[in-house]
């Protein structure tokens, strides 16, 4: 079956660095994407990546490995506005998301 | 820009009561699904529609039926609703169905009692 897996949730200080792993088994891949979700509202896009590697976007970082089916986000100085559910979903080889359950991010002054 | 809206933004339904859930987007965008999430799960795709006219089963189609009759609108119906329906309802869309980029609309809590 297809399976992603991401920590339930996680707690970081204000001003320090978070690293929210994804591992994933899916059938075929076209593509693994982060999304941001506060509570109550709905997910936005953060990030995609489709080749091994490091894309960065401002204090946002994803990473891939895909031989080791394998992501991770980095949350540089963190904010309290950053205190969310951060979801991870790859894109199957039937261009279907298959979505992880989200991992909470508790930020603490 | 209003992107996608959906209604009702929260409802409770009896069981056995039939329920339509509206969906509509502004962007032209080819591909719209219908997502529900529940605690401790990831979002499940209950339909999908690649484009207007032509709709797809997901993972948890059962009790639910879409139709697309135009770009812009998706709606959800629930022929006869039962307790385990309760949940928080997403409608999203993409430009293609092979963008994983997709947007999404603020949700409907539905509960059914």
């Amino acid at each position: 079956g297809q399976n992603i897996d991401q920590p339930t949730e996680m707690t970081a200080t204000e001003g320090a660095i978070v690293q929210i792993n994804c591992t994933y088994q899916t059938s075929g891949f076209n593509g693994l994407f982060w999304y941001q979700q506060h509570a109550g509202e709905a997910p936005t896009f953060l990030s995609y990546n489709v080749l091994d590697g490091l894309e960065e976007k401002g204090r946002f970082s994803s990473f891939l490995s895909r031989s080791k089916g394998y992501s991770y986000l980095l949350l540089k100085e963190l904010q309290m506005k950053d205190s969310a559910s951060y979801l991870c979903a790859v894109m199957d080889s039937n261009y279907q998301l298959i979505w992880g359950a989200g991992t909470k991010l508790i930020i603490k002054p | 820009t209003a992107g996608i809206t959906q209604a009702p933004t929260s409802q409770i339904l009896a069981a056995g009561r039939s329920m339509t859930l509206r969906c509509t987007q502004d962007m032209r965008h080819n591909a719209m699904y219908w997502y529900r999430q529940d605690l401790g799960l990831g979002l499940r795709l209950i339909h999908y529609s690649n484009t207007a006219g032509t709709t797809g089963k997901g993972e948890v189609p059962d009790g639910y039926s879409v139709s697309r009759a135009n770009t812009d609108d998706f709606p959800l119906t629930l022929a006869s609703a039962v307790p385990s329906q309760t949940s928080v309802y997403f409608c999203a869309s993409s430009a293609g169905q092979t963008t994983g980029e997709l947007f999404f609309g603020e949700g409907s809590r539905l509960t059914v009692l």
